[in-house]
């Protein structure tokens, strides 16, 4: 099974400021990884799937990198409504599909 | 507009059974694939099973194989989950997901999810 390590667990940024999350596979996934944003009692809204394509409707403050077993979400600007929490996933050597514990995005 | 909307939770005893429904519209359900996820009270998120589009390959997570059934109706636009034995630890929102496209995991459409209480 792939394990999904994200860091940090929690982020503390201010509106406007620049956000990194991690996501660290325990093997090789390719380019095989999404992430989610989750907003509480929400149902998940994919982002960013094969590492780096933004899903429909997303907006280009979002950008994904990374292959192998290093991923980054980037938020170049941080928007009130992107304090959330986010997910990273794997689907590259399945079953099972797997989540990373997510990290929590918070206003400073 | 592409639409999932999952159904049929509800509180259960331990050992006790409850079946789940998701119903689909918007877009050709017997070309997606289609997942169960779920996700207990204050934590992650965790697949919990998977379902091809013409309902032959079917997968799940080792916590639920053997106690669970996944399965669709694709005259109806609807998928299932059968639970059986249900445990504690299976409380959770369930929510059904939707591929992205083909054996596509990504999951681009989720339903709003609903609650399994399993307890005594």
């Amino acid at each position: 099974e792939v394990v999904l390590t994200q860091s940090p667990a929690t982020l503390s940024l201010s509106p406007g400021e620049r956000a990194t999350l991690s996501c660290r596979a325990s093997q090789s996934v390719s380019s095989y990884l999404a992430w989610y944003q989750q907003k509480p009692g929400q149902a998940p809204r994919l982002l960013i799937y094969d590492a780096s394509n933004r899903a429909t409707g997303i907006p280009a403050r979002f950008s994904g990198s990374g292959s192998g077993t290093d991923f980054t979400l980037t938020i170049s600007s941080l928007e009130p409504e992107d304090f959330a929490v986010y997910y990273c996933q794997q689907r590259y050597n399945w079953p099972p599909i797997t989540f990373g514990q997510g990290t929590r995005l918070d206003i400073k | 507009e592409v639409q999932v909307l999952d159904s049929g939770g509800g509180l259960v005893q331990p050992g006790g059974s409850l079946r789940l429904s998701c119903a689909a519209s918007g877009f050709t359900f017997s070309s997606y694939i289609m997942s169960w996820v779920r996700q207990a009270p204050g934590k992650g998120l965790e697949w919990v099973s998977a379902i091809g589009g013409s309902g032959d390959n079917i997968f799940y997570a080792d916590s639920v194989k053997g106690r669970f059934t996944i399965s669709r109706d694709n005259s109806k636009n609807t998928l299932y989950l059968q639970m059986n034995s249900l445990r504690v630890e299976d409380t959770a929102v369930y929510y059904c997901a939707k591929g992205q496209g083909g054996t596509n995991n990504w999951f681009d459409s989720w339903g709003q999810g609903t609650l399994v209480t399993v307890s005594s």
